[in-house]
């Protein structure tokens, strides 16, 4: 069936190291978006990338899907405490624009050191 | 508050028995997806609803059912519940198939 892998699955940075977390899909995607969960909280939307090679950056964030739309990275510069939770990507499979449903990846827990 | 609301929070129940989940969309939304996420399989898709009917399904257990009411809330009922159904049920909308979800709080089910 259709997979998103996500890779690390935990990443543990010092106050103020980039962090970087990849997304790959076993099919072509619609779209990827990109979500956020505190611990103990609900995953929250961040963003969608819809084209091929897109780039979007949000503050420190920056987000990019891949020329072949299977892969998509989120890249955070010098990371903050706040920063803290599990980043999911989510791809929508191409063709099933009329269900709207997302396959989710494992996630990747960042933690940051003071 | 996102707007999606999950009524239980929290529920425990033994095994054997029959739970209902409840969740109302954003104001506006016509899709409902549930999902489940437990620690090792992080969010799984149930299935879901656009305006009132079945959308998508997926790995939904055939003790697991699902309906959206004319008012657009949902239902998710779970029953000959197992240790193994522990988990923590979210709700997400979407004003149509395309664009981000917004999640509920999610109801965390504990099946003892």
């Amino acid at each position: 069936g259709q997979q998103v892998m996500q890779i690390p699955q935990y990443q543990h940075v010092q106050e103020g190291e980039d962090f970087t977390t990849y997304c790959n899909s076993s099919t072509t995607l619609s779209n990827i978006q990109w979500y956020k969960q505190r611990p103990g909280g609900h995953p929250v939307f961040l963003i969608q990338l819809v084209k091929s090679g897109e780039v979007k950056k949000q503050k420190r964030l920056t987000f990019q899907f891949g020329e072949a739309k299977k892969n998509s990275s989120l890249h955070i510069t010098a990371t903050q405490t706040t920063d803290v939770g599990t980043y999911f990507c989510a791809g929508q499979p191409y063709g099933s624009s009329n269900t709207g449903k997302l396959i989710f990846g494992q996630g990747t827990t960042l933690q940051v050191k003071p | 508050d996102s707007g999606v609301t999950q009524t239980p929070k929290h529920l425990i129940t033994a095994t054997g028995q029959r739970v209902t989940l409840r969740c109302s969309p954003r104001s506006g939304d016509l899709s409902v997806y549930w999902y489940q996420q437990s620690l090792d399989q992080g969010l799984q898709f149930l299935i879901q609803y656009y305006n009132g009917e079945e959308r998508a399904k997926g790995n939904i257990l055939e003790r697991f059912s699902a309906q959206q009411f004319p008012d657009l809330h949902s239902e998710l009922n779970l029953s000959s519940l197992e240790l193994g159904d522990s988990a923590l049920y979210f709700c997400a909308s979407s004003p149509r198939t395309e664009g981000g979800y917004t999640f509920g709080s999610g109801t965390r089910l504990t099946v003892v």
